[in-house]
């Protein structure tokens, strides 16, 4: 295993439509987050999972996002209904639950563009 | 809430001259501080952590210490090189396990 990995690398929808995406943690980590990074500016967290269990949200997650790891491995991130504001980098990260838990290993992301 | 404030950039340096980039952060309790590295193309990569006070993070020459009393996590090395240009990232992880991040400082280092 080299690493945490996403699909797709890029993606480019119109605006309205529905996108997913999907992120293949570190065999062995149990933790699993997802942030956003838009250019200029630092990742923000979204949301983060204990095996199968959503445990935070931010607020940046309005109700057109959801996640889902529904068996504590891969993680899918679905927005519906894209607005040009969600052009971004979406990243995953994983790590391990230890004494260090935010010692987090992130995956090259999914740069999405809505037009 | 957690903030973290990092030197805005771009830092433009000489081969071998020495960099500083500063970190400043507010947080509840006794977070752990990173700095992430993200070279062109690539993903976010951690370069080094300090996890409580007066701890000292290093990694491939870089070195950063966790000051308390003047909460702050400044990203320093002594002689940069090309290849160490990149966007680094301060970060802090507080009580639930997420980071929060600065704004990133892009360096570029040339020959």
């Amino acid at each position: 295993d080299t690493g945490v990995s996403q699909n797709p690398r890029h993606k480019i929808t119109k605006r309205g439509q529905n996108v997913t995406f999907r992120c293949d943690p570190i065999s062995e980590h149990n933790r699993l987050y997802w942030y956003r990074q838009t250019l200029g500016q630092g990742p923000e967290f979204l949301t983060y999972f204990q095996n199968e269990a959503q445990l935070e949200k931010s607020r940046l997650l309005s109700d057109r996002f959801s996640a889902e790891r529904p068996k504590g491995s891969f993680s899918t991130l679905e927005i519906q209904r894209t607005e040009q504001g969600d052009s971004a980098m979406y990243l995953c990260a994983s790590s391990l639950q230890t004494s260090t838990p935010y010692e987090q290993y992130f995956g090259p992301g999914t740069r999405l563009t809505v037009t | 809430g957690d903030s973290v404030t990092q030197m805005e950039g771009p830092v433009t340096l000489s081969e071998e001259a020495f960099l500083t980039i500063n970190c400043t952060y507010t947080a509840t309790g006794y977070p752990s501080l990173f700095w992430y590295v993200q070279y062109p193309g690539e993903g976010l990569q951690l370069l080094l952590k300090a996890t409580k006070a007066d701890d000292k993070g290093s990694n491939k020459g870089f070195e950063a210490t966790y000051r308390k009393e003047t909460t702050s996590f400044h990203l320093e090395k002594g002689s940069v090189q090309v290849s160490d240009s990149a966007v680094y990232f301060c970060a802090l992880g507080g009580s639930n396990y997420k980071l929060t991040f600065g704004k990133g400082t892009l360096l570029t280092v040339n020959p």
